[in-house]
């Protein structure tokens, strides 16, 4: 199984600032990664694809990237936070059956 | 417009059977690619693939429940419907059905309200 793993699993930060969540393969995904947002008692929505394809419609203060060389580093970085964006927020390959999550973060108000 | 709806039992008993059905519009099995998921979570915790089936009938299985589940589909009623066997307190979980959409790197673009089940005697 590819494993995913999201740092940090918690995080405070204030409206306004910037913030980025980073996830790890632990083999090569060739971009096939997802992320996530989820709020309490919600079902988790699509926000990028394709690490690093915006979902339609969503807000263009969310975005994602793949970093280094190897294919296995990612980020979701989102710019001027907003009250509506403290919820948790899940990365997921699916490059290869099974399909795997990370951990998740929990981006939380300071 | 895709939705998805997930329905079953609130409370199983262990050792008992699971089965939960996903009823869905705005899509069709006949699209090449397309697929349909099930997603759980157990409370406070993260997100856990479970089962995937295909327009061609193809399924695949997290191979730690793969002895547990079977995923079937009803092209007719737009319904996919999961069966989890050998329920266990563990497997107290809110299960997610949601559309798996080949044209976003595979990604699970729509997902349903989610149905909590839970597992005690």
């Amino acid at each position: 199984d590819i494993q995913m793993t999201q740092s940090p699993s918690s995080l405070s930060a204030s409206v306004g600032d910037r913030v980025t969540i980073t996830c790890r393969s632990s083999q090569r995904i060739n971009s096939y990664l997802s992320w996530y947002q989820q709020k309490p008692g919600k079902a988790p929505k699509l926000l990028i694809f394709g690490a690093s394809t915006l979902q339609s419609g969503d807000p263009s203060r969310f975005s994602g990237s793949a970093t280094g060389t190897d294919g296995t580093d990612f980020t979701l970085t989102i710019n001027n936070l907003q009250p509506e964006d403290f919820a948790s927020y899940y990365c997921q390959q699916s490059y290869d059956i099974p399909y795997t999550f990370g951990q998740g973060t929990k981006l939380e108000i300071k | 417009q895709i939705t998805l709806n997930e329905s079953g039992p609130t409370l199983v008993k262990p050792t008992q059977t699971l089965t939960l059905t996903c009823t869905f519009s705005g899509f069709s099995f006949s699209t090449s690619g397309m697929g349909v998921g099930w997603i759980r979570q157990p409370p406070g915790k993260a997100l856990e693939w479970l089962a995937l089936i295909f327009w061609n009938d193809d399924v695949r299985y997290s191979p730690s429940l793969k002895s547990r589940l079977t995923i079937t589909k009803d092209t007719s009623r737009n319904q996919v419907v999961l069966t989890m066997t050998h329920m266990d307190p563990v497997d107290t979980a809110t299960y997610y059905c949601a559309h798996r959409d080949f044209t976003l790197f595979d990604s699970f673009d729509m997902w349903g309200q989610g149905t909590k089940v839970t597992v005690s005697s």
